[in-house]
Parts: C-alpha cells; structure tokens; sequence
C-alpha cells in the first residue's frame, strides 16, 4: 500500500541555518504530494503541495520538488527562523476518489535563536 | 473567527465512559474527517465522510463511531473509553471535486485522556 517515510527527529538548528527534511514515498499511479507544517498547540495547516512529476511547491522560504524518480519530496529552506520551529509532515494522497491522506510520522524542528 | 472549530480542546475521562467530540466548520466543505495523532506515529484516519449521508470508516475505525449531523457538523463518539484511546485527536475538512490534489483544514485538536 501507499506509504510515507521521512526522517526521524528532532532536528535543531540555528537560525540562518539551511535547512533539509527527507521525505520518501511508496505508491501506485501518480499521488499528490504534501508538507504540512504544525505549530504548537494548533491543528496541521498546509505548507505547500505538488501535483505531478517535477513540480516545485513553495511557500513562506520553503521549497519541495517532486521527483519520481528517487520517489521523493524533500523539503528544503535556505535560511531558518525560530518562528519555523514545528513540527513537519510529509503527506500522499494516491486513491482521486477518496482524497484520504497518508501522512508520515512528522519531524520535529527546533531553531535556536 | 476559527473555519474548523473543535469541542471540547481538552477531556480527561475514565475507562468505560462514553464520550463525543465534536466538529463544526463554516467552510462550506461537503468532506469531513477525524483523525488520532499519536507521538512517533503521524496521523492516522479514523472515519471520513463526503456528504451527509456519506460515512466511511478510515484505518483504526475500531472503538469509534461518527454522526454527520448536518453539512457542518461531524462528531465522534468512543462508546466506552480505553486507555490506548489517549491521544491528539484532529477534525479536517476538504471541498469536492478538485481531485486527488485537495488541501484539508485541521481544527485546533482534542486532547483526550482516558484514565
């Protein structure tokens, strides 16, 4: 079945610092690809998205590509804030009738200031 | 004013008990879903459903059962609380039509514990 797997964290950085979260996929057909980010004490929110082979989703300094051909979907920022500390999901959606999301299991990220 | 609103934010209950969380959205969305976040394991779908008389069970179903009240409301009910129910539980809502492709909004989250 359809899976996610991204790299386990915590992951703390300083500000400033480039920043790289891994996110691999497993799926059938052509998913949609997603990195939702969640801040403490709220609900995930959608940080960008790519809908087919080779699309760049960007957004707030962020960028992920979707390459199908190492099936994966990293996310990527060239300078990190403390406000970007969060927690970050990678997530799939595969089945167009359903629009179910298969997330990861999320990676923490800490920015000192 | 909050699209996706969630009650209670926070419950601490007993085993055994009957509980329900609930689920109001002012998005307009026909699609609705309920998810447990667990540390270390992501979310996972407990229920999902694409109309009012629309209701679907989603990967861990068991122990829960969902009511769509009206297009705006989507509660869950855990008919007699266990303790492995203790989690972060989300609301979600997404609108028709646009494919695979289609953003969900989160609510705030329910933090449940079960004694």
């Amino acid at each position: 079945g359809n899976s996610v797997t991204q790299m386990e964290g915590p992951v703390t950085l300083s500000e400033e610092a480039f920043l790289t979260i891994n996110c691999t996929y497993t799926a059938t057909g052509y998913p949609s690809l997603f990195w939702y980010v969640q801040y403490p004490g709220e609900g995930l929110q959608l940080l960008l998205k790519a809908t087919k082979a080779d699309d760049k989703g960007s957004n707030k300094g962020f960028e992920a590509t979707y390459r199908k051909e190492t099936t994966s979907f990293h996310l990527e920022k060239g300078s990190v804030q403390v406000s970007d500390s969060a927690v970050y999901f990678c997530a799939l959606t595969g089945d167009s009738s359903a629009s179910k999301i298969i997330f990861g299991s999320g990676t923490r990220l800490s920015i000192r200031p | 004013d909050a699209d996706v609103t969630q009650t209670p934010r926070n419950r601490i209950t007993k085993t055994g008990k009957r509980i329900m969380l609930e689920c109001s959205q002012t998005k307009g969305h026909d699609r609705m879903y309920w998810y447990r976040q667990d540390p270390g394991l992501g979310l996972r779908l407990i229920y999902y459903s694409f109309d009012v008389k629309d209701i679907n069970k989603g990967e861990i179903s068991d122990g829960y059962s969902v009511s769509r009240q009206a297009q705006a409301k989507f509660s869950l009910s855990l008919e007699s609380a266990i303790p492995n129910q203790t989690a972060l539980y989300f609301c979600a809502t997404s609108d028709t039509g646009t494919g695979h492709a289609d953003t969900q909004y989160f609510g705030p989250g329910t933090r449940l514990t079960v004694l």
